[in-house]
C-alpha cells in the first residue's frame, strides 16, 4: 500500500491563501482519485473536495483541488481564508481495495 | 435529507466486543455503500472497511481482517461493524459514512461513536 504525507501543520492570516499539499508515496496520484476532508474541532469531517476537483454543495468556492502528476502529490488550496476554516484536513485516496488517509494538516488562521 | 444516526458510546473491558449501529434515512439504502472509519483520541482518520449495502460483500482494511465483521441490513436500512478482541488501542470514535457515486469517496458522514477500552 501507498502513504499519502501531508505537511503537520500550516497557518496563514485571514483573507491570504493558503495550500495544503498531499504526496503520494508510490504509484501515480493521477490513477485513483483523491478526496479532501475538512474537520474541526470536535465535529465530524465533512467533504469539501472528491475526485480531485470537485466540490460539494454547498461548499465555497474558495476552496479548489488540484494533482500534479511532476510532484505526485494532490493540493488543497483555500482563498480568502476566514477564521471558520481553522480546522483539520485530510487527504484520501485508494488503490484497488483499499483506502490511504493522509495523517491530516492543521490549519491556523492567525 | 440524508441522515446517519449511529449508536451511543461504549465502554467495554479489553479481549471484549463492541458493536455499533449506523441507522441510514433519506435515500436508498442499498444504492450505496457504507464505510467505516476510525479516529483515536487526538489522531487521524484511520480507514477500517467498507460494506456493499447492495449485496452485503464487504471489503476490510488489512490492519483490521480476521477481527472486524461489517453487516447491513436492508430493512431498517442499517449498517452494523463488530470488532472483537478489544484493546486499549481501539479506544476511538468509530464513524459510519455513505459513500458517493463512486465507493471510494466519502458523501456524508455520521456523528461518530466512542468507544473507550479500558480494565
Amino acid at each position: 500500500n501507498f502513504m499519502l504525507t501531508q505537511p503537520h501543520s500550516v497557518s496563514e492570516s485571514p483573507g491570504k491563501t493558503v495550500t495544503i499539499s498531499c504526496t503520494r508515496s508510490s504509484g501515480s496520484i493521477a490513477s485513483t482519485y483523491v478526496q479532501w476532508y475538512q474537520q474541526r474541532p470536535g465535529s465530524s469531517p465533512t467533504t469539501i473536495i472528491y475526485e480531485d476537483t470537485l466540490r460539494p454543495s454547498g461548499v465555497p468556492d474558495r476552496f479548489s483541488g488540484s494533482i500534479d502528476s511532476s510532484s505526485n502529490s494532490a493540493s488543497l488550496t483555500i482563498s480568502g481564508l476566514r477564521a471558520e476554516d481553522e480546522a483539520d484536513y485530510y487527504c484520501q485516496s485508494y488503490e484497488t481495495s483499499n483506502w490511504v488517509f493522509g495523517g491530516g494538516t492543521k490549519l491556523t488562521v492567525l | 435529507q440524508v441522515h446517519l444516526v449511529q449508536s451511543r458510546g461504549e465502554a467495554k473491558k479489553p479481549g471484549a466486543s463492541v458493536k455499533v449501529s449506523c441507522k441510514t434515512s433519506g435515500y436508498s439504502f442499498t444504492s450505496f455503500g457504507i464505510t467505516w472509519v476510525r479516529q483515536a483520541p487526538g489522531q487521524g482518520l484511520d480507514w477500517m472497511g467498507w460494506i456493499s449495502t447492495y449485496n452485503g460483500n464487504p471489503i476490510y482494511a488489512q490492519k483490521f481482517q480476521g477481527r472486524v465483521t461489517m453487516t447491513t441490513d436492508a430493512s431498517t436500512s442499517t449498517a452494523y461493524m463488530e470488532l472483537r478482541s478489544l484493546t486499549s488501542d481501539d479506544t476511538a470514535l468509530y464513524y459510519c459514512a455513505r459513500v458517493g457515486s463512486g465507493w471510494f469517496e466519502v458523501a456524508y458522514w455520521g456523528p461518530g461513536t466512542l468507544v473507550t477500552v479500558s480494565s
